[in-house]
């Protein structure tokens, strides 16, 4: 079973705050990590795309890190806002998977004023 | 460019009842997937297709059909809806991520929320 686990489920903090959530997921034959954002009553959309141990991304305040080799992505969100609130999704493609993006269950954050 | 478009928004079935939730995009690219998405349990692959006229299940394949005659359209169809097929569905497309492209994140439909009572 293809598994990538997020952490924590939901997360609720204050404006000014920083915060970092956890993406894990199966090191064996890894080919790409995504992140995405999730508001509600939208569609997701793609904030990094990553596919090299050791890969920093940054949009913004928003950043990502890669870990192939020990299969973790981190999330951060340095001074989150109130327009941060969403859910952030994280999923990865296999090479022995025919490309399919797996998602996982996404982290959950309320940025309260 | 209109990206990915699905129809219809909203949809009551009843139990037993059979209909096609239509996606298409105009990015003309490769993969193409459907995704559930249910409370707690974030986005569950249903089926998906790297090209017109192949498709592959995915995790969650049962009750659903899918064909790709075109690069453009991904119908997903319901034989036989059942409540469990309650949920909000969403299409995806992307470039192939195996061809060293650098823009190869997923793209969304707005959502199809479908329920079967």
């Amino acid at each position: 079973i293809l598994n990538v686990e997020q952490s924590p489920q939901s997360l609720h903090v204050q404006e000014g705050d920083s915060t970092n959530f956890t993406c894990s997921f199966p090191s064996s034959n890894f080919y790409a990590l995504h992140w995405y954002r999730w508001e509600t009553a939208k569609s997701p959309e793609a904030l990094f795309v990553m596919t090299l141990n050791g890969d920093e991304k940054k949009k913004g305040r928003i950043s990502a890190t890669l870990n192939t080799k020990e299969g973790y992505s981190y999330l951060y969100i340095k001074g989150s806002q109130p327009e941060d609130s969403a859910t952030y999704l994280c999923a990865f493609i296999l090479y022995n998977q025919g490309g399919k993006l797996i998602f996982g269950q996404g982290t959950e954050l309320s940025v309260k004023p | 460019n209109a990206g990915v478009t699905q129809t219809p928004k909203f949809q009551v079935l009843k139990t037993g009842q059979s209909m096609t939730l239509q996606c298409a995009q105009d990015m003309n690219h490769e993969y193409m997937s459907w995704y559930r998405q249910d409370p707690g349990m974030g986005l569950r692959l249903i089926h998906y297709s790297v090209g017109a006229g192949i498709t592959d299940q995915g995790e969650v394949p049962n009750g659903y059909n899918v064909s790709r005659s075109t690069t453009e359209d991904f119908p997903l169809r319901l034989l036989s809806a059942a409540p469990s097929q309650t949920s909000v569905y969403f299409c995806a497309s992307s470039y192939s991520p195996f061809r060293g492209r650098m823009n190869t994140e997923a793209f969304f439909g707005q959502g199809t929320r479908l329920t079967v009572v």
